[in-house]
């Protein structure tokens, strides 16, 4: 089946740097990939959908210049989050489908901001 | 605005009894519902899906019940094993938004007690 794999699983970093989260569809291509978030006990928020060759769009309330994607090819995405904050620590999801449903997610990175 | 709501935080069923797992959404347009499982720390995992145009679905195991004009959907797991010990999110999608943006409940924490 689809594999997504993303990278790395944990991190913790001092507030005030800015930690790059990976995402790659590893058996398939994926011109779409979504970024979640998960706070204890709440349901996955979509951030943000990522295309490949153009920029990302975000969903209300989530900071363009503070959570970064680059989508640069068909089989990575990658989530930046700069001058990182303790409010930012959360679990970050990344998605995508092979083009057939349903959307296939990856381990989930936790972000821990010091 | 939760347009995807599951009300029980948690249920607990004995090994082999069947778990029923609810949710009910408020956006009428969603015609495409998913079932995802997800353990600690690991992204969600798809189980089960169904289209507006159905109102059941089955697969082993797993049964996926929609009542389109009560906004209902449950997911039927018959006999139920510890394994399948996990939080179960449902999710809902429509076809005129973004490809495979998904709304998620919050999650139900399923227990099958030996």
């Amino acid at each position: 089946g689809a594999v997504v794999s993303q990278h790395p699983s944990w991190v913790i970093c001092k507030s005030g740097t800015s930690v790059k989260i990976e995402c790659r569809s590893l058996d398939f291509q994926a011109t779409t990939m979504f970024w979640y978030r998960q706070f204890p006990k709440q349901s996955l928020m979509l951030m943000a959908t990522s295309n490949e060759g153009s920029k990302a769009t975000y969903e209300q309330g989530v900071e363009k210049d503070k959570f970064l994607i680059n989508h640069a090819s068909l089989t990575l995405s990658t989530l930046t989050v700069t001058s990182a904050h303790p409010e930012d620590s959360s679990f970050y999801i990344c998605s995508a489908s092979p083009g057939i449903s349903p959307l296939h997610f990856g381990n989930g990175t936790r972000l821990t901001v010091t | 605005d939760q347009q995807v709501k599951q009300n029980s935080p948690s249920l607990s069923v004995q090994e082999g009894r069947i778990s029923i797992l609810n949710c009910d959404y408020t956006n009428s347009m969603f015609d495409y519902f998913l079932w995802y499982k997800k353990y600690p720390a690991e992204g969600p995992t798809f189980l089960i899906s169904i289209s507006s145009i159905k109102d059941k679905n089955e697969d082993g195991r797993f049964t996926v019940f929609l009542n389109k004009s009560a906004k209902h959907l449950s997911l039927h797991i018959v006999p139920s094993q510890p394994g399948d010990s996990a939080v179960y999110f449902c999710a809902a999608s429509f076809s005129g938004g973004s490809n495979y943006k998904l709304t998620f409940g919050k999650g139900t924490l399923l227990t099958v007690n030996p």
